[in-house]
């Protein structure tokens, strides 16, 4: 199975202020198609996971611009550019290119 | 408004079988590939299991291969997930999710709590 792995877990933030978390994959993500299939997740406390980017850096329908997502092959990262007290949750990206789909362990945005 | 509203979740001993059910509206469910994903008490994503929109193609993850079965209904907009032999590891949260890679289409149910406890 392909081994998500996110940095850091914990990150607590300033409001207002940006904020990264980083995602390595075990093996490439670039699908025979050429796509690659690299998603965000965001998981606010007591909700169902939301999806964020899909495709690396494609944003979901009524996701704020100040979220981004970039990267290829094996190294992707999400952006939030000014956090804002909403945001706060556990994030999680999870790559759907080769099966079993898998989700990194989750890094938790807190305010600090 | 899109809608997944998921039932079938509750306490069930070692060994038992559970019936978890999901029910879609606001979208064309028989157009969209779905699947189930849990989640641990405290712990993280784990999918389960995916569909293919007509039903033809089924995938599972290692650990559930031959104790759980997903289906569709695609004229009465459900998707199932039959588990059997639950062990105690089974226990989560189990969400029913659209598995839509390609565009912006993406849909949760608010969950199901799965108890495998004697």
């Amino acid at each position: 199975d392909v081994v998500m792995t996110q940095s850091p877990l914990s990150l607590p933030v300033t409001l207002g202020q940006p904020a990264s978390i980083s995602c390595r994959s075990s093996q490439s993500l670039v699908h025979s198609n050429g796509n690659t299939f690299l998603n965000w997740f965001q998981q606010r406390p007591g909700q169902s996971p939301r999806r964020l980017i899909y495709k690396v850096s494609n944003r979901d329908s009524g996701v704020p611009d100040r979220f981004s997502g970039s990267g290829s092959g094996t190294d992707f990262t999400l952006q939030i550019s000014r956090v804002e007290a909403e945001d706060v949750g556990v994030y999680y990206c999870m790559q759907a290119t080769h099966w079993p789909w898998t989700f990194g362990q989750g890094t938790k945005v807190e305010i600090k | 408004e899109v809608q997944l509203v998921e039932s079938g979740g509750g306490l069930v001993q070692p060994g038992g079988s559970l019936r978890l059910s999901c029910v879609a509206s606001g979208f064309t469910f028989s157009s969209c590939w779905m699947r189930w994903v849990r989640q641990a008490p405290g712990r993280g994503l784990e999918t389960v299991a995916n569909i293919k929109d007509d039903g033809g193609e089924k995938y599972y993850v290692d650990s559930v291969k031959g104790r759980f079965t997903i289906s569709r209904d695609n004229a009465k907009n459900s998707l199932y997930l039959q588990m059997s032999s639950l062990r105690d590891e089974d226990t989560a949260v189990y969400y029913c999710t659209s598995a839509i890679r390609g565009d912006s289409r993406d849909y949760w149910g608010q969950g199901t709590l799965v108890t495998v406890s004697s």
